[in-house]
C-alpha cells in the first residue's frame, strides 16, 4: 500500500544551523511533492512545491530536493531561527487526474536560541 | 481580504447528536476538502469536492456527510454514526490540482 514516512521524533537544532527534514515514500509515483508548515492549533500553510522533473527548488532560506529514484524529498531551512519552530508536513499528489493529495504525519522542528 | 474561514473554533457534541461545521472561501476556488487531524496521524481526507453539486468520499468518509450547493461553501456534518468524532477538523480549497489553502480549523469535542 502507499505510504509516506516523516520522522515522527522532534528535531531540535541550534539557532543559525541548517535544519534538514526527510520525507520518504513507497508505492507512489507522484507528479509533484509539497511542503507545508503547521503551527499548533492552526491550519497548514503552503511553503514549496517541487515537480518530478525538478531536482531542487529554493525560496529564500528554504530548499527542497526531490529524488524519484530514492523516493525521497529533503527539506532544508538554512540559518534557522526560533520563529521557524513548527511542524512541517510533506504531501504527495495522487496520480490519476483528480485533485487529491496525501499528507505525511509531519516532523516537529524546534530551533533553540 | 481573500481567505478561507471555518466556524466555530470549538464545537461540543453530545451523544447521538449531529453537528455541522462551516467552511467558507472567497478565493474563487473550484475544489474544496475536509480533513481530520488526530495526534500522530497527520491529516486524513474525509470528503472532497471538485465542482458545485459534486463531491467524493475520501479515505475516512464513514459517519460524515457534506454538501456543495454553492462554490463558496462546503459544510461538513458529523453524524451520530461517527463513534470517535473528537479531532481537529480542517477545511481547505484549491484553484487547480496543486496548492491547498487551509482554514484555521475547528476542534470538536464530545461531552
Amino acid at each position: 500500500s502507499q505510504k509516506i514516512e516523516q520522522n515522527s521524533e522532534a528535531l531540535n537544532i541550534q539557532e543559525g544551523k541548517t535544519a534538514t527534514l526527510t520525507c520518504n515514500y513507497t508505492n507512489y509515483s507522484p507528479a509533484y511533492l509539497q511542503w507545508y508548515r503547521q503551527d499548533p492549533g492552526r491550519g497548514p500553510v503552503f511553503l514549496l512545491l517541487i515537480r518530478e522533473n525538478e531536482k531542487e527548488k529554493r525560496k529564500e532560506r528554504l530548499k527542497v530536493t526531490f529524488d524519484t529514484t530514492l523516493k525521497q524529498s529533503l527539506f532544508h531551512i538554512t540559518a534557522s531561527q526560533p520563529a521557524d519552530s513548527a511542524t512541517y508536513l510533506c504531501a504527495l499528489d495522487h496520480s490519476g487526474g483528480y485533485q487529491k493529495v496525501t499528507f505525511g504525519t509531519g516532523t516537529k522542528l524546534q530551533v533553540i536560541p | 481580504d481573500g481567505g478561507i474561514t471555518q466556524s466555530p473554533k470549538y464545537l461540543f457534541r453530545k451523544e447521538g447528536q449531529n453537528v455541522t461545521l462551516s467552511c467558507e472561501q472567497n478565493l474563487n476556488h473550484d475544489a474544496m476538502y475536509w480533513y481530520r487531524q488526530d495526534p500522530g496521524q497527520g491529516l486524513r481526507l474525509i470528503y472532497y469536492s471538485q465542482i458545485v453539486n459534486d463531491f467524493q468520499k475520501g479515505d475516512i468518509a464513514e459517519g460524515y456527510s457534506v454538501s456543495r450547493e454553492k462554490k463558496e461553501s462546503f459544510p461538513l456534518t458529523v453524524t451520530s454514526a461517527q463513534k470517535n468524532p473528537t479531532a481537529f477538523y480542517l477545511c481547505a480549497s484549491s484553484k487547480g490540482t496543486e496548492t491547498q489553502y487551509f482554514g484555521p480549523g475547528t476542534r470538536l469535542l464530545v461531552l
